[in-house]
């Protein structure tokens, strides 16, 4: 049984770079989302993909931020120019109408980003 | 406005007891689900437990129960016979309508002590 899967797991990187982060949802889900979680906080909502077509932002997600999901599989998340301010925990969910009765979505590890 | 409060940012529970953490919400949808989540300090989001709006009977999982008062919006876990594994942080959240996004509450930490 595979879960959602997210990779790397750990990133440090300097101010000003680009990266990318990787999520593969569980295979049968169509949809997918990104969350943001800072240290002791709740995750905050980033964007959203039913299979390929992402169909919600958050105020959050400023242009730096650009997410794909080309063929409604795998998800990538970059972050150009980071800033301090992104260091965070990246998080990635799925699920399908079939995955409960309230879609409940399930979490994969999380990319933790340290921007120095 | 907070559409979730976790309003107990810490908690400590004896091991064999349960323990109970409060959560509201605040919603002018009819139709919404309130998920409890459990994250312990490896980070990973453990999905726990599923209430919908329009469920007649409270949910059940496990040792994990949901006490739904809709009149007084409030969606408290319940978690019984507390074990060691249960130290984590827990958050309670919210779907609301047709949307899919969750929005969460802060988080209580729970620390279960032997």
């Amino acid at each position: 049984d595979t879960g959602v899967s997210q990779d790397p797991r750990h990133k440090i990187t300097k101010r000003g770079q680009n990266v990318t982060f990787r999520c593969d949802p569980i295979s049968e889900h169509n949809r997918l989302y990104w969350y943001r979680q800072t240290l002791g906080q709740g995750p905050e909502f980033l964007t959203y993909f039913q299979n390929e077509a992402q169909l919600e932002k958050s105020r959050l997600l400023s242009d730096r931020f650009s997410a794909e999901r080309p063929k409604g599989s795998f998800s990538t998340l970059e972050i150009q120019r980071t800033e301090q301010g992104d260091s965070a925990m990246y998080l990635c969910a799925s699920s399908s109408k079939t995955s409960g009765g309230g879609y409940e979505q399930y979490f994969g590890p999380g990319t933790r980003l340290t921007v120095t | 406005a907070q559409k979730i409060t976790q309003t107990q940012p810490g908690m400590f529970v004896q091991e064999k007891e349960a323990v109970t953490l409060d959560c509201t919400y605040d919603t002018s949808d009819p139709s919404y689900g309130l998920f409890w989540y459990k994250q312990p300090s490896s980070g990973e989001m453990i999905f726990l437990i599923y209430q919908g709006s329009y469920d007649q009977q409270n949910a059940t999982e496990g040792r994990y129960s949901l006490n739904f008062q809709k009149a007084r919006k409030s969606a408290n876990l319940v978690i019984s016979a507390s074990q060691l594994g249960d130290s984590a942080m827990y958050f309670c959240a919210m779907r609301e309508g047709s949307d899919y996004k969750l929005s969460f509450g802060a988080g209580t930490t729970v620390t279960v002590r032997a």
